[in-house]
């Protein structure tokens, strides 16, 4: 089974700082990653993904993720958060192909203060 | 953008009663997803849906649970006798082809059962 960890329950970073939100996963198979955010009464959005080939993702909104695979870690930045991106963010696992369900995290809340 | 449209956003209910959640998906997804998230825990899997059958669910879907497509473009999940613990946010989710295309979320029903 897959699983995930996120080692911060929150984050607070002033405006206009850089954030790394970290993530690391478990699992005996091949995987995919994914971040989602999720703003205040409001559903999951997905942020960005990876499946294979470059370990250096890009997503929405200026965010961007590595896939480190001997270190089972894929970590979320960006280099300058802005006071929107106060959300809830969820990184998830999921085994490779077809339909598989997604493993998430139990989420860290990024506070970013004006 | 096409979006995953859940009703009712918010639904109180005694101990006991069955409750249907609501879900439109986007309606060329083939994949669809019931997860749930009881307040300051994980969002948990709970059931998918492919081809008018179930794909994969998990231990927490037993028999008080059931889905169905009734119309080609709902997708319902029924609660059949709602206990206290099942308090809490549930999300439908849609995907084209499957995870490693990310899921579109819904902005989810919070379930009270008092």
């Amino acid at each position: 089974a897959q699983s995930v960890t996120q080692l911060d329950s929150q984050v607070p970073v002033f405006e206009e700082a850089p954030v790394e939100l970290r993530c690391n996963y478990s699992s005996s198979v091949s995987v995919y990653l994914f971040w989602y955010v999720q703003y205040p009464n409001q559903g999951l959005q997905l942020l960005l993904k990876y499946l294979s080939g470059s370990t250096l993702v890009k997503g929405i909104n200026g965010f961007e993720a590595e896939f480190n695979k001997s270190q089972t870690s894929f970590h979320l930045r960006k280099p300058s958060v802005h006071i929107s991106d106060t959300a809830e963010y969820f990184c998830a696992v999921s085994v490779s192909g077809g339909y598989q369900k997604v493993t998430f995290g139990i989420g860290t809340k990024l506070q970013v203060i004006p | 953008e096409p979006e995953v449209t859940q009703t009712p956003s918010h639904q109180v209910t005694q101990m006991g009663q069955e409750v249907i959640l609501r879900c439109v998906p986007i309606s060329n997804h083939l994949y669809f997803y019931w997860y749930r998230q009881i307040l300051g825990q994980k969002v948990e899997f709970l059931v998918s849906f492919y081809n008018n059958e179930i794909s994969e669910k998990s231990e927490i879907f037993d028999d008080q649970f059931s889905v169905e497509r009734p119309d080609g473009s709902n997708f319902t999940l029924k609660i059949r006798s709602t206990k206290l613990e099942d308090s809490a946010m549930y999300f439908c989710a849609s995907s084209a082809e499957g995870v490693r295309h990310g899921y579109t979320f819904g902005s989810g029903t919070r379930l009270t059962v008092v």
